[in-house]
């Protein structure tokens, strides 16, 4: 069984505040870590898919970083706004066969202030 | 139309019916999966397919039945249930080739109550 971990579990901001929140997964056998934002009421979009260690990737105001040695990714979203306000899921993918199949977590629910 | 779609969007059944929920993706992946949401817990994988072959089955009980035609439609069918089954149902696709990154493109899910 694969553990991803997302901490924390649901944070309040204050619109304008920069914030950020951790994924921590297998340092083993690893493939990808993926970020999904899901807003209520939508679908899951895919944010970020990362593969090597040390990547750093941005979109906008939202920009992820990846340790694979000790199995952690941090999303950083800088003056958050309201519109920023949804559940962010990290998922692993193992290597070799199947490595298109993603474990999840959780996910951390943020809710910007206005 | 584009993207994944599912339907339908909302279903509330009866322990004896028999339904089905039905997902269609019009971007030329690969793989289809079947996900399930509970209130407090991540999303389940429940199925697989890739290539419209079953390459996984998460230990899901026989009462749920999936079932890929094509590469573009993917079924769930439904019976016998039990209240502890009402969720979301979420249907994802993606490509399964082995220089991506295997992105999922997500629909927008079918909420299932069990009565």
């Amino acid at each position: 069984i694969l553990n991803v971990e997302q901490s924390p579990q649901s944070l309040h901001v204050q619109e304008g505040d920069s914030t950020n929140f951790t994924c921590s997964f297998p340092s083993s056998n690893f493939y990808a870590l993926h970020w999904y934002r899901w807003e209520t009421a939508k679908s899951p979009e895919a944010l970020f898919v990362m593969t090597l260690n040390g990547d750093e990737k941005k979109k906008g105001r939202i920009s992820a970083t990846l340790n694979t040695k000790e199995g952690y990714s941090y999303l950083y979203i800088k003056g958050s706004q309201p519109e920023d306000s949804a559940t962010y899921l990290c998922a692993f993918a193992k290597s070799g066969a199947g490595s298109y199949q993603l474990t999840f977590g959780k996910g951390t629910k943020l809710s910007v202030i206005p | 139309e584009t993207g994944v779609t599912q339907t339908p969007r909302h279903l509330v059944m009866g322990m004896t019916n028999k339904k089905s929920l039905k997902c269609e993706q019009h971007l030329g992946h690969n793989a289809m999966y079947w996900y399930k949401q509970s209130a407090k817990k991540p999303l389940e994988l429940m199925f697989v397919y890739n290539f419209k072959e079953q390459t996984e089955n998460n230990s899901v009980p026989s009462r749920f039945s999936p079932e890929c035609p094509n590469s573009s439609h993917l079924f769930l069918h439904l019976h016998t249930l039990q209240p502890e089954d009402s969720a979301l149902y979420l249907c994802a696709s993606s490509p399964t080739d082995s220089s991506g990154t295997y992105e999922q493109y997500f629909g927008p899910g079918t909420r299932l109550t069990v009565t």
